[in-house]
C-alpha cells in the first residue's frame, strides 16, 4: 500500500533552517509528483510547492520563493523540503503529499516549531 | 492563480441532518476538484475526486456535485464521526494547487 512517512518534529530558532524528509513506499517514486502543504495551528491548508521526482524539476508558491528548496534521493525514494530563514509564522505542521491529478495520499505530518 | 471561496466557514448541525458545503472557483476548473475531511491531529483524507466520484471506502452518504465554478459537498445524514473540518481543493492548471478556506462542522 502507498505510504508517505515523514521525519519527526523539530524545534528551531528564528533565522535557522529546517529540513523535513518524506519516504515513499508502495509505488514507483519517480512516477508521481510530490508536493508540500502546511497548516498552522487552527488554520487552513496552504500549498507550498511541487517536485517531479523523475526530472527533479521544482516550483513553489511565490511567498516561499527564495526560502524553500525541494530535493530528492531516488535511491531511497525520499523527498526533502528545506525551509530557511525561519520565523515564528512558519510554525506549522508540514505535510508531503502525492499528486496524481489531485492529492491522493498524505504523509502523517511534521510539526515544526519556531521559537527563541 | 485560481481562488477558491468555501462557505460556510463553520456550521452547527445535529446527527441525521443533511449538510451542504459549497466551493466557488474564481474561474472555470471543469471538474478538477476534490473534497477532503480532516479530524483534529490527523492528515486530511480524500472523500470525493473529480468533483463527484466517491473515493473507495467512503460512505455513500457523502456526495459531490458541480462543474465549472460551483461545487457542492453533501452529507445526506450526518453521523457522529462526520464532525470534522472539510476542505475543497482545485487542481486545474496544476501547479499550483488551491484549497478552499475550510468548513468546520460542529455538533449542535
Amino acid at each position: 500500500q502507498v505510504q508517505l512517512v515523514q521525519s519527526g518534529s523539530e524545534v528551531k530558532k528564528p533565522g535557522a533552517s529546517v529540513k523535513v524528509s518524506c519516504k515513499a513506499s508502495g509505488y514507483t517514486f519517480t512516477s508521481y509528483d510530490i508536493n508540500w502543504v502546511r497548516q498552522a495551528t487552527g488554520q487552513g491548508l496552504e500549498w507550498m510547492g511541487w517536485m517531479n521526482p523523475k526530472s527533479g524539476n521544482t516550483g513553489c508558491a511565490q511567498r516561499f520563493q527564495g526560502r524553500v528548496t525541494m530535493t530528492k534521493n531516488t535511491a531511497t525514494s525520499t523527498a526533502y523540503m528545506e525551509l530557511s530563514s525561519l520565523r515564528s509564522e512558519d510554525t506549522a505542521v508540514y505535510y508531503c503529499v502525492r499528486v496524481v491529478g489531485a492529492i491522493d495520499y498524505w504523509g502523517q505530518g511534521t510539526l515544526v516549531t519556531v521559537s527563541s | 492563480d485560481i481562488q477558491m471561496t468555501q462557505s460556510p466557514s463553520s456550521l452547527s448541525a445535529s446527527v441525521g441532518d443533511r449538510v451542504t458545503i459549497t466551493c466557488r472557483a474564481s474561474q472555470g476548473i471543469r471538474n478538477e476538484l476534490g473534497w477532503y475531511q480532516q479530524k483534529p491531529g490527523k492528515a486530511p483524507k480524500r472523500l470525493i475526486y473529480a468533483a463527484s466520484s466517491l473515493q473507495s471506502g467512503v460512505p455513500s452518504r457523502f456526495s459531490g456535485s458541480g462543474s465549472g465554478t460551483e461545487f457542492t459537498l453533501t452529507i445526506s445524514s450526518l453521523q457522529p464521526e462526520d464532525f470534522a473540518t472539510y476542505y475543497c481543493l482545485q487542481h486545474n492548471n496544476y501547479p499550483p494547487l488551491t484549497f478552499g478556506g475550510g468548513t468546520k462542522v460542529e455538533i449542535k
